[in-house]
């Protein structure tokens, strides 16, 4: 199946700080990518759909100014917490999707464990 | 919100039991997913099965599909301990294919 890279797999940083995480389609071209958050013991809430060249768009509650999410290429999309603080601290995950498989699996990165201390 | 509801929440059974997950969603679909995700890690897909299927099968896994009641199920046959996980139905629909999770199901599979 196909393969998404999700990276850095863990990560620690200091509040105030920002943080990227990088979610990449290894061998096909992500017309579309989601990011997901996940607080522990609970399932795994959308924050934001992008589609390649334009803005993401936002789920309900989700700050875009906070949030920042780039798409600007077909095999890589960015996540960026900025002024991060210790309620941030959660997984994050991506899902890429090719325009041409929509109606199939959905391929998932790895995730990121963000902790802000 | 649009997520959708599993039951039950939490399901503890003995190794060789069969388990049973039900999914509930609210809107229309394309396609709905099963995937299984161990504590703290990635996920892992089981099985998809599309809006126009009623029945899949994969190995130990049997998928039901009722879209005139917007739900589904899982069933886990013969279970064993390393089935122990977080399963969650995901269900797809929209013109971006937008992925909803449910709740989940936290299996626990006693040896």
């Amino acid at each position: 199946g196909a393969v998404v890279s999700q990276h850095p797999s863990r990560v620690i940083c200091k509040s105030g700080t920002s943080v990227k995480i990088e979610c990449r389609s290894l061998d096909f071209q992500a017309t579309t990518m989601f990011w997901y958050r996940q607080f522990p013991k609970q399932s795994l809430m959308l924050m934001a759909t992008s589609n390649e060249g334009s803005k993401a768009t936002y789920e309900q509650g989700v700050e875009k100014d906070k949030f920042l999410i780039n798409h600007a290429s077909l095999t890589l999309s960015t996540l960026t917490v900025t002024s991060a603080h210790p309620e941030d601290s959660s997984f994050y995950i991506c899902s890429a999707r090719s325009g041409a498989r929509m109606n199939t699996e959905a391929f998932f990165g790895q995730g990121t464990r963000l902790t802000v201390v | 919100s649009q997520q959708g509801e599993e039951d039950p929440q939490a399901l503890s059974i003995q190794e060789g039991e069969n388990a049973t997950m039900n999914c509930s969603y609210k809107t229309s679909i394309n396609n709905l997913q099963w995937y299984r995700q161990n504590s703290g890690r990635g996920l892992v897909h089981l099985i998809l099965i599309r809006s126009n299927e009623r029945e899949k099968h994969s190995g130990r896994l049997r998928v039901t599909l009722d879209t005139s009641k917007k739900s589904s199920s899982l069933l886990i046959t013969a279970s064993r301990a390393a089935d122990t996980a977080s399963y969650f139905c995901v269900h797809s629909g929209g013109s971006n294919y937008k992925l909803t999770f449910g709740k989940g199901t936290l299996l626990t599979v006693n040896p």
